[in-house]
């Protein structure tokens, strides 16, 4: 069964970019079909889509977040990742990486485990 | 943005009994709706889908009903690895996901 797995710095600091990768394995992200996403939850709160995308570089925002989101593919890994610019405290959270497909097949399954970013100097 | 309103925020149940999480949406969200389970550590686990679907492994004890804008996820019989937090979540508007704020399900 596909299995996700988020990696990155656990501490960046403040005004600086957040970047992490998933790595799917499992299955291959270039079979099309599946949209792979980032969602994030602020410590002892609720979940926040923050966006995802498809293996063809096709990619959907939070509008929210979208001026400092940017959410690349790299097939040849098996990898998608997440850079979010000009991070400050509020932009600390648990960071996961899910499976969803398009239109009305919209739910989140399967999750990685997720990584703690915390932003701090 | 569609805004999903859980209720209550915490619901203290003992082993055995019935508990019942209420989800509201905004707008008309359909039967697009998904509930999640999620224990301390670990990442959210898809638990129903499409409003009344169980996912994969999921037990028969889990069920939920609604459509519309009133969705209900009821835990028949409480078995202790049901305390977590639970989340619903929809997806009627491409490419909008919005969650709800949880409800902790803690043990009376």
């Amino acid at each position: 069964q596909v299995q996700l797995q988020e990696s990155g710095p656990g501490l960046v600091k403040p005004s600086q970019t957040l970047s992490l990768t998933c790595t799917v394995s499992g299955g291959s992200i270039s079979s099309g079909g599946y949209y792979w996403s980032w969602i994030r939850q602020h410590p002892g709160k609720g979940l926040e889509w923050i966006g995802y995308i498809y293996y063809s570089g096709s990619t959907y925002y939070n509008p929210s977040l979208k001026s400092r989101v940017t959410i690349s593919v790299d097939t040849s890994k098996n990898q998608f990742s997440l850079k979010l610019s000009s991070v400050t405290a509020a932009d600390t959270a648990v960071y996961y990486c899910a499976r969803t497909q398009r239109l009305l097949i919209g739910w989140f399954d399967p999750w990685g485990q997720g990584t703690l970013v915390t932003v701090s100097s | 943005e569609i805004v999903m309103t859980q209720s209550p925020a915490t619901l203290s149940v003992s082993p055995g009994e019935r508990a019942t999480l209420s989800c509201r949406a905004s707008q008309s969200v359909s039967s697009n709706l998904a509930w999640y389970q999620q224990k301390p550590g670990q990442a959210p686990r898809l638990l129903i889908y499409g409003a009344s679907t169980r996912a994969t492994g999921i037990p028969a004890r889990f069920s939920g009903s609604g459509s519309g804008t009133e969705f209900t996820l009821t835990i028949s019989s409480l078995q202790s690895e049901d305390f977590a937090v639970y989340y619903c979540q929809q997806y009627n508007n491409w490419p909008e996901r919005t969650f709800g704020q949880g409800t902790k399900v803690e043990i009376k």
